[in-house]
């Protein structure tokens, strides 16, 4: 069976701050894909990132950034200089190498307060 | 290249009534979703599809029908709605190992 968990539930921070949320999954498939989205305020989706189980280096993009540890089965998202656009519901997904399904966590709520 | 479409974005329905929700995408993707979206939870898929003529349930599939006639459209049945049924519903599309793209949504009350 496969898991995604994302422990924190809500996270409020100030703008400015640098505030990481965290992914942990599981999964027996040794080929597989982790995502992020956002989902803002409106409602809608919106794709982050996508990462395949062979690549662990780290990806940054502009002051986002993520971390993705296969020994401690993680990929944990990291938001650099905070702003309130940030605010968001982020969620973690998972998808077994040869299955279509995306298997979602909760999702991590996340306020920029000015 | 508008995306993922559905409608409505709101509906209200009562118990035991019926409804279909619409999703179309044109960006020739083979693969089409349907998730629901509880309160404060992430998505849980209800159906999928790998192309026309094939569908397959998700982990929630209780309730729901769907069909895939065309590359194009991926509509979700509501045959006899209840409370349970009330969530915001996601149509989702993509192409074989790539990123899902998500449609805007629908929000379904059932009273």
């Amino acid at each position: 069976a496969q898991k995604v968990t994302q422990a924190q539930t809500e996270i409020s921070v100030v703008e400015k701050e640098d505030v990481t949320l965290d992914c942990v999954y599981e999964t027996r498939d040794t080929t597989y894909y982790l995502f992020w989205y956002k989902q803002p305020p409106s409602g809608e989706l919106v794709f982050l990132i996508r990462r395949n189980s062979f690549d662990e280096q780290n990806e940054i993009s502009g002051r986002y950034s993520w971390n993705f540890q296969k020994s401690t089965s993680s990929f944990n998202f990291t938001i650099t200089a905070s702003q309130v656009v940030d605010s968001a519901v982020y969620f973690c997904a998972l998808r077994g190498g040869g299955a279509q399904k995306l298997v979602f966590g909760q999702g991590t709520r996340l306020t920029i307060n000015p | 290249n508008a995306g993922v479409t559905q409608t409505p974005k709101f509906r209200i329905l009562k118990i035991g009534q019926s409804m279909t929700l619409q999703c179309t995408q044109d960006m020739n993707h083979n693969y089409m979703y349907w998730y629901r979206q509880d309160p404060g939870m992430g998505l849980k898929l209800i159906y999928y599809s790998v192309g026309a003529g094939i569908t397959d349930k998700g982990e929630v599939p209780n309730g729901y029908n769907v069909s895939r006639s065309t590359t194009e459209d991926f509509p979700l049945r509501l045959e006899l709605a209840a409370p349970s049924q009330t969530s915001v519903y996601f149509c989702a599309s993509s192409q074989p190992g790539n990123e899902q793209f998500f449609g805007p949504g629908t929000r379904l009350t059932v009273l």
